[in-house]
């Protein structure tokens, strides 16, 4: 159980394209999913957390209107990486979590590179 | 938020031998949660150890929390090859709705 989506797994465009990825939660409800950012060989750095029906909230230094979030039901949360410049190039991984105080499920996350 | 320190950053022992990797954090937690990451793939939950508790165990893993050391230890008995992979420590801090916040992540390799 507790299975995370991630769609695409691997993407490659042209500098000035917006991207969009996909979160899903398959086997559960997810109230809040979690969008991180991950460089090579380092850690996860949470950019945004979002709640079905409302606007994402994010950490400090991510630009809002650079990554667009929308969590528009139980199961489905998009980020959308508006007009990607090559700095935007990373591996970025989505998590789900069905009620507060349970563990995070997370996705296998996106590649992402921007040319 | 500052992440938490993870030690050793790499670490490369044998099948069979036990692995003990260190993590440290510098707020009052919740709780704290050990993930596995396979190379280019998500995090796998591994265990969750809440503030109140010491040890944990799960199959193969066994986790310490030390709150007044601020300190968390995850030790895999008898690797295999298959626990190659990288592992963090993430905390929930107190006061932040469940938000994660990962450590620098240990690098482990087994080899037969």
């Amino acid at each position: 159980g507790a299975v995370v989506s991630q769609h695409p797994s691997w993407v490659i465009c042209k500098s000035g394209t917006s991207v969009k990825i996909e979160c899903r939660s398959l086997d559960f409800q997810a109230t809040t999913m979690f969008w991180y950012r991950q460089f090579p060989k380092q850690s996860l750095m949470l950019m945004a957390t979002s709640n079905e029906g409302s606007k994402a909230t994010y950490e400090q230094g991510v630009e809002k209107d650079k990554f667009l979030i929308n969590h528009a039901s139980l199961t489905l949360s998009t980020l959308t990486v508006t007009s990607a410049h090559p700095e935007d190039s990373s591996f970025y991984i989505c998590s789900a979590r069905e009620n507060r105080g349970q563990p995070q499920h997370f996705g296998d996350g996106t590649r992402l590179s921007i040319l | 938020s500052q992440q938490g320190e993870e030690d050793p950053q790499a670490l490369s022992i044998q099948e069979g031998e036990n692995a003990t990797m260190n993590c440290s954090y510098k707020t009052s937690i919740n709780n704290l949660q050990w993930y596995r990451q396979n190379s280019g793939r998500g995090l796998v939950h591994l265990i969750l150890i809440r503030s109140n508790e010491r040890e944990k165990h799960s199959g193969r893993l066994r986790v310490t929390l030390d709150t007044s050391k601020k300190s968390s230890s995850l030790l895999i008995t008898a690797s295999r090859a298959a626990d190659t992979a990288s592992y963090f420590c993430a905390t929930v801090d107190t006061g932040t709705a469940s938000k994660l916040t990962f450590g620098t992540g240990t690098r482990l390799q087994v080899t037969l």
